[in-house]
C-alpha cells in the first residue's frame, strides 16, 4: 500500500530557530508536494517537486524552503521560524500531475 | 479568480440520514475533481475522483458524487450516514492549465449525532 511517513507528529520549536520537516515515500512517486493546512483556509501549497534536484513555488513559498536530493525524500526547511508558521503541516505524492495525491499523516508545528 | 468553494463550513446529521456535501469550482475549462476526507489528528484520504465519462462517481466507504458540468459542481453524498463519517471533507481540482497543482476548498466539517 501507499506510504508517504512525515518523521514527526508533533514539534515545538522557537522563534529564529531553523526547522526541518521531512517526508519520505516508498511508492516512487515523481512528484511531491507540502502543504500547510489552517482552520477556515483549507490546504495551501508551499512548494512542491516534480523530479530530484527540481522545486517549484506554490501559493505561500515565502519564509519556507525545500531540498529534493533524493526521489523518495523531500524535506520543508523554514529558514527562520516565526509564530504565523504554527500549523499543520502536509506532505503528499503522486505519481504523475493527474494522479490523486497520498498524503501522510502531517506534522503539527508550534513555534513559542 | 479561479477557485473551489465549499459553501458549508459545518453540517450536522442524524447517523442513519443521509449527507449531502456541496463544493463547486469557478474555472474556464473542466477540471479534474476529487473529494478527500481527513479525521482528526490524521491526513487527507481519497474517497473518489473524476477524470471523464460517467458523471456519477463511485467512491469508497459508500460515498458518491456527481459532476455537473451546467453547474460547475461535484456534490459529495452518502445515503446513509454512520457515525464514523464525522470528519472534515475537502473537494479539491487539479487544471491542466495551472501545472496540474492541486488547489483545495476550505472544507466542510461533518458532525454525526447519534
Amino acid at each position: 500500500d501507499v506510504k508517504v511517513t512525515q518523521s514527526s507528529r508533533y514539534l515545538v520549536k522557537r522563534t529564529g530557530e531553523k526547522v526541518f520537516l521531512e517526508c519520505v515515500q516508498d511508492m516512487d512517486h515523481e512528484n511531491m508536494f507540502w502543504y500547510r493546512q489552517d482552520p477556515g483556509l483549507g490546504l495551501r501549497l508551499i512548494y512542491f517537486s516534480y523530479d530530484v534536484k527540481m522545486k517549484e513555488k506554490g501559493d505561500i513559498p515565502e519564509g519556507y524552503s525545500v531540498s529534493r536530493e533524493k526521489k523518495e525524500r523531500f524535506s520543508l526547511i523554514l529558514e527562520s521560524a516565526s509564530t504565523n508558521q504554527t500549523s499543520m503541516y502536509l506532505c503528499a505524492s503522486s505519481f504523475n500531475g493527474v494522479q490523486p495525491q497520498h498524503f501522510g499523516d502531517g506534522t503539527r508545528l508550534s513555534i513559542l | 479568480a479561479q477557485s473551489v468553494t465549499q459553501p458549508d463550513i459545518h453540517i450536522t446529521v442524524s447517523e442513519g440520514a443521509s449527507l449531502e456535501l456541496r463544493c463547486n469550482y469557478s474555472y474556464g475549462a473542466t477540471p479534474y475533481l476529487f473529494w478527500y476526507v481527513q479525521s482528526p489528528g490524521q491526513g487527507l484520504q481519497l474517497l473518489l475522483k473524476y477524470f471523464s465519462g460517467d458523471t456519477l462517481v463511485q467512491g469508497i466507504k459508500g460515498f458518491e458524487a456527481e459532476f455537473k458540468r451546467s453547474q460547475s459542481s461535484f456534490n459529495l453524498r452518502k445515503p446513509s450516514v454512520h457515525w464514523s463519517d464525522a470528519a472534515e471533507y475537502f473537494c479539491a481540482v487539479v487544471l491542466r492549465s495551472n501545472d496540474y497543482k492541486l488547489s483545495f476548498g476550505a472544507g466542510t466539517t461533518v458532525t454525526v449525532r447519534a
